[in-house]
């Protein structure tokens, strides 16, 4: 079975903070599949990221960036400098390599930028 | 660009009452996914289907029906509405293949019963 656990809930910060989301996951696909997911207010589900297991190289995007480790089986996620409309549920998820992909996603954490 | 259109963004039924979501797409996608979401739980894979007419189970189907008679729309059954079923309830489609095509998604639609 496949798990995503993304520990920290909710998380609060000051804008032009760096912040990251920690991401856990399990699963016995030797090929598989992660995503990062943002969901502002608006309630969108919106795409930012996905990455195969066999590509471990950290990906940078302007101010964001994402930390592969699959030794430690995680795929962090940090927001350089965040700012007010950085906040937003973030969600982790993990798609084995089956057909249909299917997602298995973490519980979200909530992150708020105060002015 | 890519939507996915669900009918509704807010919907309060009575308990009992037989819901229907609608969601549409228009990326041509074959696989589309019914999921609900609540506080701390993520989201939940309802149903999904990988080409018209066929559904398969996801993690909580209990109380749940699908139905795809075309390719670009998906509909989700509540067929006896419970108040244990009020919950943001969203909508994806993604292309066909093994893992990796990413999954969009509609607006949601919050769904309250009384």
């Amino acid at each position: 079975a496949q798990k995503v656990t993304q520990a920290q809930t909710e998380i609060s910060v000051v804008e032009k903070e760096d912040v990251t989301l920690d991401c856990v996951y399990e699963t016995r696909d030797t090929t598989y599949y992660l995503f990062w997911y943002k969901q502002p207010p608006s309630g969108e589900l919106v795409f930012l990221i996905r990455r195969n297991s066999f590509d471990e190289q950290n990906e940078i995007s302007g101010r964001y960036s994402w930390n592969f480790q699959k030794s430690t089986s995680s795929f962090n996620f940090t927001i350089t400098a965040s700012q007010v409309v950085d906040s937003a549920v973030y969600f982790c998820a993990l798609s084995g390599g089956n057909a249909g992909n299917m997602l298995t996603f973490g519980g979200g954490t909530r992150l708020m930028v105060k002015p | 660009d890519v939507k996915v259109t669900q009918s509704s963004r807010y919907l309060v039924k009575r308990t009992g009452e037989k819901v229907f979501l609608e969601c549409v797409q228009d990326m041509d996608h074959e696989n589309m996914f019914w999921y609900r979401q609540d506080p701390g739980l993520g989201l939940r894979l309802i149903y999904f289907s990988y080409d018209v007419k066929m559904k398969e189970k996801g993690d909580i189907p209990e109380g749940y029906s699908v139905s795809r008679e075309k390719k670009e729309r998906f509909s989700l059954i509540l067929e006896s509405a419970s108040t244990n079923q009020t919950s943001m309830y969203l909508c994806a489609s993604s292309s066909a293949g093994t893992g990796g095509q990413p999954q969009h998604f509609g607006d949601g639609t919050r769904l309250s019963i009384l």
